[in-house]
């Protein structure tokens, strides 16, 4: 069965301090792995998509890599308004449709 | 641009009401989503629609749950009878090609009493 599980849970950092979410992922070929930013009372809003092992891609301070078998969102000198739930999803060739696994989610909190 | 619109974005009924949750997705999108999300399960897949067709329905939970899609530019996700276990955030996500980046609205909070 495919699955997603993301970690940790939540994560709490001073601002400045850098750190990595981990997306660890089971699936029968991976067409795609996507990070989202959800912020308290909005829906996931797009960060990025990888397709395949070492690749990698950038936004301000964020950076996401995947392996076969993990993706990290790596977080430079986070502030606070990086304070987001973010949630990685992935989506596999044995699917017939364009269905998204999603992991439960890591709450990050950023404090000044 | 205009993003996802969903409406209402908050909705309050008593159990045995029947709710209808809608959404207009972005214009020229031809993939529509509907999704559930709650603190215990995270965000579940409901039901995709492909070109107005619906595709995969296999997260609709139950018969009380119907979706639908007359055009390419509006949705319902209809609840009857509505179940306090139905109480969670309905989310509506649409995009442009496969394999391309579902984009969210903003949700419609659902409660049961």
């Amino acid at each position: 069965e495919d699955q997603v599980t993301q970690s940790p849970e939540a994560l709490r950092l001073q601002e400045g301090e850098s750190s990595s979410l981990n997306c660890s992922y089971t699936v029968s070929g991976l067409r795609g792995l996507f990070w989202y930013r959800q912020d308290p009372g909005k829906g996931p809003e797009f960060l990025f998509t990888l397709y395949s092992a070492g690749e990698e891609k950038e936004k301000e301070r964020l950076k996401a890599t995947l392996t076969k078998k993990e993706s990290f969102l790596h977080i430079t000198a986070p502030k606070p308004e990086d304070s987001a739930t973010y949630l990685c999803a992935v989506q596999g060739v044995s699917y017939n449709t364009d269905k998204l696994i999603f992991g439960t989610g890591t709450r990050l909190q950023v404090f000044p | 641009d205009a993003g996802v619109i969903q409406s209402p974005r908050h909705e309050v009924t008593e159990m045995g009401q029947e709710v209808t949750l809608r959404c207009k997705p972005i214009s020229g999108h031809n993939s529509l989503f509907w999704y559930r999300q709650t603190m215990m399960r995270g965000l579940e897949l409901l039901i995709y629609f492909n070109n107005n067709v619906p595709i995969d329905d296999s997260g609709m939970p139950e018969d009380r749950f119907s979706a639908k899609m007359p055009n390419a530019s509006f949705s319902t996700l209809k609840i009857q009878p509505s179940e306090p276990r139905d109480s969670a955030v309905y989310f509506c996500a649409s995009s442009f090609e496969p394999n391309q980046p579902q984009h969210f609205g903003d949700g419609t909070r659902l409660s049961i009493l």
